[in-house]
């Protein structure tokens, strides 16, 4: 079956540092992967997506990297801010599925 | 657009009781789901739907029931609540193609004492 894990459960950074989230997965058949951010108290929130054609894709401050070879994808926060602590998930999406499955999620915390 | 809306926001059960957790979604999205967050983990799929009139399980359905009458609305029924019930309840929706990022609720932050 599809698992999706993520290599580190807490991360600290520096402000202006940039960050670096993994996220591994098993199933070789995912071809869709989001990540999502849930700040303390609220539901996860959608960053960024990347379709398994691809292998990088930037959004603002943002990266994705997908390595389909090793099934691993990660994203890249460029110079963190306080604002960007929270919990990190990726989900995966294996084709002919619509339903996504999620990651344990990696703590990020940022240090002024 | 208020996205999706899940009521109540908290709540505290006494083991045995029932409840139903409310979620509303107005952005006309096929695909609704429901998902436990315990503490330190990821998400868990309880039930899914892709349209009205149609539901099925995910990876931890037992202790809970959906249904799913209209569009809009995706309420999940906890009979017979059980401590191993206490969790934080995130419901979903997704585009009607199903492939694109979900959208959350704020949660409902369920204790079962």
């Amino acid at each position: 079956g599809e698992s999706v894990g993520l290599h580190l459960p807490t991360l600290s950074v520096q402000e202006g540092d940039n960050s670096i989230i993994n996220c591994a997965y098993s199933n070789s058949a995912s071809d869709y992967f989001i990540w999502y951010k849930q700040e303390s108290g609220k539901g996860p929130q959608f960053i960024i997506d990347i379709r398994s054609n691809m292998d990088k894709r930037q959004g603002q401050r943002v990266t994705v990297l997908l390595n389909k070879t090793v099934k691993h994808l990660s994203l890249q926060i460029a110079a963190t801010q306080p604002g960007d602590s929270a919990v990190y998930f990726c989900a995966s999406r294996a084709g002919g599925s619509y339903i996504p499955t999620f990651g344990r999620g990696t703590s990020l915390i940022v240090h002024p | 657009n208020a996205g999706v809306t899940q009521t109540p926001k908290f709540r505290i059960l006494k083991i045995g009781q029932s409840m139903t957790l409310q979620c509303a979604q107005d952005m006309n999205h096929n695909y609704m789901y429901w998902y436990r967050q315990d503490p330190g983990m990821g998400l868990k799929l309880i039930y899914y739907s892709v349209g009205a009139g149609i539901t099925d399980k995910g990876e931890v359905p037992n202790g809970y029931n959906v249904s799913r009458s209209t569009t809009e609305d995706f309420p999940l029924r906890l009979e017979l609540a059980a401590p191993s019930q206490t969790s934080v309840y995130f419901c979903a929706s997704s585009y009607p193609a199903g492939g694109a990022e979900a959208f959350f609720g704020q949660g409902t932050r369920l204790t079962v004492v």
